[in-house]
């Protein structure tokens, strides 16, 4: 069983659809982190939460920590074929190591 | 400021050789760490570097080794290399509460 449990795995839209992507665990955490990779290169970290609740923005990418902060979700207004690519949850756990989902592939179609 | 780099972007080795790859972090940052990527298992952590001392390691064999110099930069070795070595290795440097990390572009290791 995997630390970050991420869903759905692929996800294949219209450009201007909205959608949301999950990242779930058992496990409580100090922070979590989103990043967006494009094929051959390294991950971008896009945000970083650390309160239970928290909500945060980025142009039109909103982040949710849950309550418990146990749980994080990303959702996408009105999805362009820029945001295509692999949306990688990660933390640090187990005295300080890092844990990474297995990520949500997308495929926004124009 | 210049993103992490790594060295060579991409490298193609026998079953059997070694090899060495290299990172050069973020100006400013101490903490270096080595990721495996590959389809099948995803992003596995495999050490991490702060001040030339491991601080921290993942649960992979003793052929993969690393270390970092008094400049932060980094490299990690692999040894004895195997076909299912073949993956995309990410280093990432990273500083501040909550802890950030910062990607390199990878370098692409085929093992034939």
């Amino acid at each position: 069983t995997q630390l970050l449990e991420q869903s759905p795995q692929f996800l294949s839209i219209q450009e201007g659809e909205n959608l949301t992507v999950y990242c779930n665990s058992s496990s409580v955490f100090s922070s979590l982190q989103w990043y967006r990779q494009e094929p051959g290169e390294g991950p971008v970290l896009l945000v970083t939460v650390v309160t239970g609740g928290e909500v945060k923005k980025l142009k039109r990418l909103t982040f949710q920590f849950g309550d418990a902060r146990k749980d994080s979700s990303l959702h996408i207004t009105a999805a362009q074929p820029g945001d295509t690519g692999l949306y990688l949850c990660a933390t640090q756990y187990n005295f300080n190591k890092f844990y990474f989902g297995s990520g949500t592939k997308l495929n926004v179609k124009p | 400021k210049a993103g992490v780099t790594q060295t060579p972007r991409y490298l193609i080795k026998t079953r059997g050789q070694q090899v060495t790859l290299s990172c050069s972090p973020i100006s400013g940052h101490r903490s270096v760490s080595w990721y495996q990527q590959t389809p099948g298992q995803g992003l596995q952590f495999l050490f991490e570097y702060f001040s030339e001392t491991q601080r921290n390691k993942g649960n992979f064999p003793g052929r993969f080794s690393g270390r970092q110099f008094s400049n932060s930069r980094s490299e990690m070795n692999v040894s004895t290399l195997e076909l299912g070595d073949s993956a995309l290795y990410l280093c990432a440097s990273g500083q501040g509460r909550p802890y950030e990390q910062y990607f390199g572009p990878g370098t692409r290791l085929t093992v034939t």
